[in-house]
């Protein structure tokens, strides 16, 4: 089983539109969660950390269920400029391990 | 601020021919990571360095060196190179203090002919 899992996609949406993101990982004992964002032929770079009480940056919120072990990503009124692979990273201390899921595609449409 | 760099950025490489790939941070960062991206099978770890002189094996290590000379390089030796190891590379640094966050370069791009 993968430690990291993600919907790969793709998603389809138009301008303004809400779209979600969901990611599932393997392990307990995970630490640390993070989104990043990943442009066609880019490295992947932070969008945001994510924080069991949830947190929100501009129009970006992310949440974590460590009960059900997923987090979320929400982007609302989507902009052309979103459009972009998006990774859910998740870090072990012990080894300071990260694991990435595979990404989720988006593409905002006109 | 160069952050993470890697060299060279695109590269063609015959079968069995050898080559390395350079990696440097200038963030004074403890960990580093070599990646391989491939499609639909996301990043993969190939080898890591908890520290200067220290490296591991990651998920995918053969076909597969590194070194960690000194802290701020680490680098990736392919020494037969293979067609299946065609690929992008991501070298990656990480400070465990500094908020969790991992960086990478931007990447190299890799055809074995």
């Amino acid at each position: 089983r993968k430690e990291v899992e993600q919907d790969p996609g793709p998603f389809n949406v138009p301008e303004g539109a809400t779209v979600a993101f969901n990611c599932t990982y393997s392990n307990s004992a995970s630490q640390s969660f993070f989104w990043y964002r990943q442009d066609c032929r880019k490295e992947p770079k932070l969008l945001m950390s994510v924080y069991s009480s949830g947190n929100e940056d501009g129009r970006f919120t992310a949440q974590l269920n460590r009960a059900s072990q997923y987090i979320s990503l929400l982007i609302r009124d989507s902009k052309l400029s979103d459009s972009a692979t998006y990774l859910c990273v998740v870090n072990m201390y012990v080894g300071n391990q990260f694991y990435f899921g595979t990404g989720t595609s988006l593409t905002v449409i006109p | 601020n160069a952050g993470v760099t890697q060299t060279p950025k695109f590269r063609v490489l015959k079968t069995g021919q050898s080559m390395t790939l350079l990696c440097a941070q200038d963030m004074n960062h403890e960990y580093m990571y070599w990646y391989r991206q491939d499609p639909g099978m996301g990043l993969r770890l190939i080898h890591y360095s908890v520290g200067e002189g220290t490296t591991a094996k990651g998920e995918v290590p053969d076909g597969y060196n590194v070194s960690r000379l000194k802290k701020q390089n680490f680098l990736l030796g392919l020494e037969s190179a293979a067609p299946s190891q065609t690929s992008v590379y991501f070298c990656a640094s990480h400070l465990p203090t500094s908020g969790n966050t991992i960086y990478f370069g931007e990447g190299s791009w890799l055809t074995v002919v």
